[in-house]
């Protein structure tokens, strides 16, 4: 069945520094990809998506492209601050289907040290 | 705000107890979802609803049961609870099913003693 597969947490990193998070998929079809923040004590929110290959999903300085020869949608931004800190998670939907749902990858926590 | 709302925010009930958890969607949206949300299970998708019918199914126990009502608000019933059912569970919304955003709500956080 299809999978979303991303870098396990947690990840520090300093003010500034530059940040990626790794995101595999596995999809029978032609899946649209999501990244997902969730803040403490928050639900999720939608950060960005991209619904064909080699389409670039950016919001708020990330960015993501759809990467169908390497199955991947990695999360990536230039200088992180501490206010980025949160779960992020992959996820992908098959629109295809009547019966979509959203598979998630298990979140990677990011904390931004000061 | 993401124009989803659920009650209660908190629920702690004990072992063999039912509950019903309620979810409202973002106004104009069709479809419903359900997520349980923990720490070693990590989020699994549960059902969607759209329009009133049964969608899609997850990960969801025989124990647990949902609808969705005319009003399209979404009741998610979880009967003869266990002390593993402790989690956070999220409703979700979109316009309709597929490749559609879904907009989260903010919780019901279920804790079984």
């Amino acid at each position: 069945g299809d999978s979303v597969t991303q870098m396990e947490g947690p990840v520090t990193l300093s003010e500034e520094a530059f940040l990626t998070i790794n995101c595999t998929y596995t999809a029978t079809g032609y899946p649209s990809l999501f990244w997902y923040v969730q803040y403490p004590g928050e639900g999720l929110q939608l950060l960005l998506k991209a619904t064909k290959a080699d389409d670039k999903g950016s919001n708020k300085g990330f960015e993501a492209t759809y990467r169908k020869e390497t199955t991947s949608f990695h999360l990536e931004k230039g200088s992180v601050q501490v206010s980025d800190s949160a779960v992020y998670f992959c996820a992908l939907s098959d629109g295809g289907s009547s019966a979509s749902k959203i598979i998630f990858g298990s979140g990677t926590r990011l904390s931004i040290r000061p | 705000d993401s124009g989803v709302t659920q009650t209660p925010k908190h629920l702690i009930t004990a072992t063999g107890q039912r509950v019903t958890l309620r979810c409202s969607p973002r106004s104009g949206d069709l479809s419903v979802y359900w997520y349980q949300q923990s720490l070693d299970q990590g989020l699994q998708f549960l059902i969607q609803y759209y329009n009133g019918e049964e969608r899609a199914k997850g990960n969801i126990l025989e124990r647990f049961s949902a609808q969705q009502f005319p009003d399209l608000h979404s009741e998610l019933n979880l009967s003869s609870l266990e002390l593993g059912d402790s989690a956070l569970y999220f409703c979700a919304s979109s316009v309709a099913w597929g490749a559609h955003e879904q907009f989260f709500g903010p919780g019901t956080r279920l804790t079984v003693l």
